[in-house]
C-alpha cells in the first residue's frame, strides 16, 4: 500500500497568479498521476508523471498550464498557472497499481476569484 | 466518445437493506473495471476490481458483477450500515494505468 500526503489542503487564489501542489508518497512509485475533479463532475486524468521523463498530458491539458515536476520517486509537483475561475476544483494525485489499485491523496481544494 | 454512467441521483436506503449502483458505458471496452468509496474532503478508496473475463467478485459485504455485453456493472453493499453513506465511483481501466471515472451515485444509509 501507499500513503499519499498533498499541500496544501485547500487555497484561495486570485485569477492570474499560480500555485504549486505538492504530492508526497511514503514509497518509492514508478508511477504518478494527477487528476481533477471539478465540482459535480467525475475525476479527470491531467497527466502522467514518470520519475526521469517528461509528464504525459492528456487530451485538453498543457504543459503551461499545468507544469509537472517529479524529481526523486517519491515526490512530484502540480502548477496550476495563470488561474481563472475555471480552475476552481479538487486535485488530486495517485499512485499505482499494487496489486491492482491505485491510491489517492487527500485532495487539494483550489478555489479562484 | 466514451462515456460512464451512474446514478444520477442520490439513493437512500434503510440500514439492513441491500444498496445496488450501477455504472453503465458506451464506447468503451475495457480491461477491467473498479469501484472506489469517496467520503467528503477525501480522495477515492479503492474497494474492488472486476476483469473483463470475470462475472463477479465479492469482498466481504460487497459484490461486483460485470456484464461485457449489456456493459454494465452493478455494485451491490449487503446488510448496509449508516457508515456506508457516501458517494461510490466506478472506474473503467485499459491497457494502461489510467483510469476513465464516472461522476458517481451518492449513497445514504438511514438508521
Amino acid at each position: 500500500s501507499a500513503v499519499i500526503s498533498q499541500k496544501p489542503s485547500r487555497d484561495i487564489c486570485q485569477r492570474g497568479t499560480s500555485l504549486t501542489i505538492q504530492c508526497q508518497v511514503d514509497s518509492q512509485v514508478t508511477m504518478m498521476f494527477w487528476y481533477r475533479q471539478q465540482p459535480g463532475q467525475s475525476l479527470t486524468l491531467i497527466a502522467t508523471a514518470n520519475q526521469g521523463s517528461e509528464a504525459t498530458y492528456e487530451s485538453g491539458f498543457v504543459i503551461d498550464k499545468f507544469p509537472i515536476s517529479r524529481p526523486n520517486l517519491t515526490f512530484s509537483t502540480l502548477t496550476v498557472s495563470n488561474m481563472s475561475p475555471e480552475d476552481s476544483s479538487i486535485y488530486l494525485c495517485s499512485v499505482g497499481p499494487y496489486r491492482d489499485e491505485q491510491f489517492f491523496g487527500p485532495g487539494t481544494r483550489l478555489t479562484v476569484l | 466518445s466514451q462515456k460512464i454512467e451512474q446514478n444520477s441521483e442520490a439513493l437512500n436506503i434503510q440500514e439492513g437493506k441491500t444498496a445496488t449502483l450501477t455504472c453503465n458505458y458506451t464506447n468503451y471496452s475495457p480491461a477491467y473495471l473498479q469501484w472506489y468509496r469517496q467520503d467528503p474532503g477525501r480522495g477515492p478508496v479503492f474497494l474492488l476490481l472486476i476483469r473483463e473475463n470475470e462475472k463477479e467478485k465479492r469482498k466481504e459485504r460487497l459484490k461486483v458483477t460485470f456484464d461485457t455485453t449489456l456493459k454494465q456493472s452493478l455494485f451491490h453493499i449487503t446488510a448496509s450500515q449508516p457508515a456506508d453513506s457516501a458517494t461510490y465511483l466506478c472506474a473503467l481501466g485499459g491497457s494502461g494505468y489510467a483510469l476513465n471515472f464516472g461522476k458517481g451515485t451518492s449513497l445514504l444509509v438511514t438508521p
